[in-house]
C-alpha cells in the first residue's frame, strides 16, 4: 500500500471549515484513499473513502486531486467534537491491513 | 450500520494473569478481524489477522504464544494476552471489514480494551 504523509497537527476554529491535506504520491490506479479519525480513548472511526472523484457524505467531503497524488479531508463545519488524531491511508482493498501513520492531530478551539 | 463489538472495556489485573478480549461483528460475518495494538502517543500498530477457522497471521515481532487468538465464528474473534506483564499494559483493539463481496467497504473498529497489568 501507498504511504501516506500529513501535517502532524492543525488547528481550526469552531464553526470554520477544517480542511485536512494528505499526500500520496506513490499511490496506484487501483488504491482507494480511505480516512479515518480517532477521538481520544476510542476506537478509530470511519469518515469517507474514495477512488478518484470527488466524495461527500453526512460527515466531510474529500477531494482527490486528479493525478491523484493528494487529497484533502474537508469537514465543513468543525465543532468541538471534531478534536481527533485524523488518518489517511491508501489502500487496494478494504480486506487488507490498515498500516496507521501518526497522522494529524486536529485541535478545534472555540 | 456495521458495529463491532469488543469486551471488555477496560481490564487492571495482576501480573501473571492471562486476559482475554472479546471482539463480536453484531449485524453482519467477518471471516476476517485485524487486532491492533496502540500504545500512549502512539498510532496503532497491527498485530494480528484474525481468520475464521484457521490460524491466526501474526506481524513480525508478535509473539504467537503471548498472544493467542481464536477466530471460532464468524462474528467472534478472541485476544487473549497469556501471562500478562507491565510491558503489556496498552490499549488493545479489534477491527472487522464492512459487507463482504464489496471490496472498497470500510473497517469497522471496535471501541477499543485498556488493559493495565499491576
Amino acid at each position: 500500500d501507498a504511504k501516506t504523509t500529513q501535517p502532524p497537527s492543525m488547528d481550526c476554529a469552531e464553526g470554520r471549515a477544517a480542511n485536512l491535506p494528505c499526500n500520496h504520491s506513490t499511490i496506484s490506479g487501483n488504491e482507494y484513499v480511505y480516512w479515518y479519525r480517532q477521538i481520544h480513548s476510542q476506537g478509530p472511526q470511519y469518515i469517507i473513502h474514495g477512488l478518484k472523484n470527488n466524495e461527500t457524505n453526512e460527515m466531510a467531503s474529500l477531494i482527490i486531486t486528479e493525478d491523484r497524488k493528494s487529497s484533502t479531508l474537508i469537514l465543513p463545519h468543525a465543532t468541538l467534537r471534531d478534536t481527533a488524531v485524523y488518518y489517511c491511508i491508501a489502500l487496494r482493498t478494504s480486506y487488507g491491513k490498515l498500516t496507521f501513520g501518526q497522522g494529524t492531530i486536529l485541535t478545534v478551539h472555540p | 450500520g456495521a458495529v463491532v463489538s469488543q469486551h471488555p472495556s477496560r481490564v487492571i489485573c495482576k501480573s501473571g494473569t492471562s486476559v482475554k478480549i472479546e471482539c463480536r461483528s453484531l449485524d453482519f460475518q467477518a471471516t476476517t478481524m485485524f487486532w491492533y495494538r496502540q500504545f500512549p502517543k502512539q498510532s496503532l500498530m497491527l498485530m494480528a489477522t484474525s481468520n475464521e477457522g484457521s490460524k491466526a497471521t501474526y506481524e513480525q515481532g508478535v509473539e504467537k504464544d503471548k498472544f493467542l487468538i481464536n477466530h471460532a465464528s464468524l462474528t467472534l474473534s478472541t485476544l487473549t494476552v497469556t501471562s500478562a506483564h507491565p510491558e503489556d499494559s496498552s490499549f488493545y483493539i479489534c477491527s472487522a471489514p464492512g459487507t463482504a463481496g464489496l471490496g472498497s467497504q470500510p473497517q469497522h473498529f471496535g471501541d477499543g480494551t485498556r488493559l493495565s497489568i499491576l
